[in-house]
């Protein structure tokens, strides 16, 4: 299919571990944005990218938390030294501009 | 401080009928918004759509209704099937990139 996809769709982490999730945008998608859904919340922005540009990190929990999209296209959200408190949904989402915004599958992140 | 509300987790309507799905924001610089469903182990899927400028949008058996007074969006789903069980959020923006998401509403349609 065409549209964002998302890998792993499941993660397990031992806490102070670091984990790679990585988001394949739809071709053509200028815009990218990583969000953090906790269970029984909506999702909460993290971070915006303009092709390989990051315009806006001001969601980024802390410092352990890292995104990187270095050609323009796939994004990768890294989390240094897993805490518990990291467990959630990552989703994924992209767009070809500043209009709607269309979501992966999320990654679902459990930190043990 | 919630910016976006959907003071109903759940809501159970039978098939057929009419599903009435309520939010409210209090930034009334908020210019956009907009309604993603979310089925179980998916991503949220965008559903419909509204700007300021109207008070009314429709799509097929889908309308979003915006009262800008009262800063309160509805969307009525008539008539609900049983495959639109999912739970269903609000998003609204204020002309940029950055959506802010209301917490979900549960929609169970009785067959």
């Amino acid at each position: 299919g065409a549209g964002v996809s998302q890998s792993p769709r499941y993660k397990v982490a031992k806490r102070g571990q670091d984990v790679a999730l990585r988001c394949d945008p739809i071709s053509g998608h200028v815009s990218l944005f990583w969000y953090q859904q906790a269970l029984g919340q909506g999702p909460e922005f993290l971070t915006y990218f303009q092709n390989e540009a990051q315009l806006d990190k001001s969601g980024l929990p802390s410092d352990r938390f890292f995104a990187e999209r270095p050609e323009g296209s796939v994004s990768t959200l890294k989390i240094q030294r897993t805490q518990q408190e990291d467990s959630a949904v990552y989703l994924c989402a992209s767009s070809l501009s500043e209009d709607t915004q269309y979501f992966g599958p999320g990654t679902r992140l459990t930190v043990l | 401080d919630q910016q976006v509300k959907q003071n109903s987790p759940s809501l159970s309507v039978q098939e057929g009928r009419i599903s009435i799905l309520n939010c409210d924001y209090t930034n009334s610089m908020f210019d956009y918004f907009l309604w993603y469903k979310k089925y179980p182990a998916e991503g949220p899927t965008f559903l419909i759509s509204i700007s300021s400028i109207k008070d009314k949008n429709e799509d097929g058996r889908f309308t979003v209704f915006l009262n800008k007074s009262a800063k309160h969006l509805s969307l009525h789903i008539v008539p609900s099937q049983p495959g639109d069980s999912a739970v269903y959020f609000c998003a609204a923006n204020s002309g940029t990139y950055k959506y802010i998401f209301g917490t979900g509403t549960r929609l169970k349609v009785l067959a």
